[in-house]
């Protein structure tokens, strides 16, 4: 089976500019997950999604990331407007279901660097 | 609040060795999970084995087992007989029973000597 796909995989940007990562998880995966992996940190949830809903978006600075799973299968992780800190490797994951013992999918991340 | 801490940053094993690496948790729940991912130098997230609290038995995934002390709130990973591939970043982490509150710790870095 196909893994989880993200795109892009690298984005250069300058603070104050807008960007947006997309995440195709595996077909089937009701959860979605987004991470933020800090260079040098463990990867730190942002936000998770059951289907289209969200679960968890406690760590979600939502006065500039917003993310979004319609229909329930692709998703965007938007930053507008992006700062110096929010440079990272953003990784989307996926799972069948929710619960306890659950298998997270990772894709290969977007490594994105503000100037 | 969920915590998972990792008290060493970086690991040397010699190759055919084994190895073992240190994960405290924190947590006032009853039921959980613990999860250990590896994260090689091209950057994925790859799954290594799980541990449900009220799993008696320490899991076991080929040269990989978890040592789960639930008193001690400790699940270290233990790697047999090391290899050269095995050479990467090791994350401990943790969800709630619920699938939520997913926590990762700030990792061991293993290295592996010829």
């Amino acid at each position: 089976e196909a893994g989880v796909a993200q795109s892009p995989r690298y984005k250069i940007i300058e603070k104050r500019q807008s960007v947006a990562f997309w995440c195709n998880p595996i077909s089937g995966h009701a959860t979605l997950y987004w991470y933020q992996q800090i260079l040098g940190q463990g990867p730190k949830l942002l936000i998770q999604f059951q289907n289209n809903g969200v679960v968890d978006d406690s760590q979600l600075p939502k006065d500039r990331f917003s993310a979004e799973r319609l229909k329930g299968v692709d998703s965007t992780l938007k930053i507008q407007p992006a700062k110096l800190e929010d440079s990272a490797v953003y990784l989307c994951a996926s799972s069948h279901t929710s619960g306890s013992y659950n298998e997270q999918f990772f894709g290969p991340g977007t490594r994105l660097t503000v100037l | 609040a969920q915590k998972i801490t990792q008290t060493q940053p970086g690991m040397f094993v010699q190759e055919k060795e084994a190895v073992t690496l240190d994960c405290t948790y924190d947590t006032s729940d009853q039921s959980y999970g613990l999860f250990w991912y590896k994260q090689p130098s091209s950057g994925e997230m790859i799954f290594l084995i799980y541990q449900g609290s009220y799993d008696e038995q320490n899991a076991t995934e080929g040269r990989y087992s978890l040592n789960f002390q639930k008193a001690r709130k400790s699940a270290n990973l233990v790697i047999s007989a090391s290899q050269l591939g095995d050479s990467a970043m090791y994350f401990c982490a943790m969800r709630d029973n619920y699938g939520q509150n997913f926590v990762f710790g700030p990792g061991t870095r293993l290295s592996v000597l010829p």
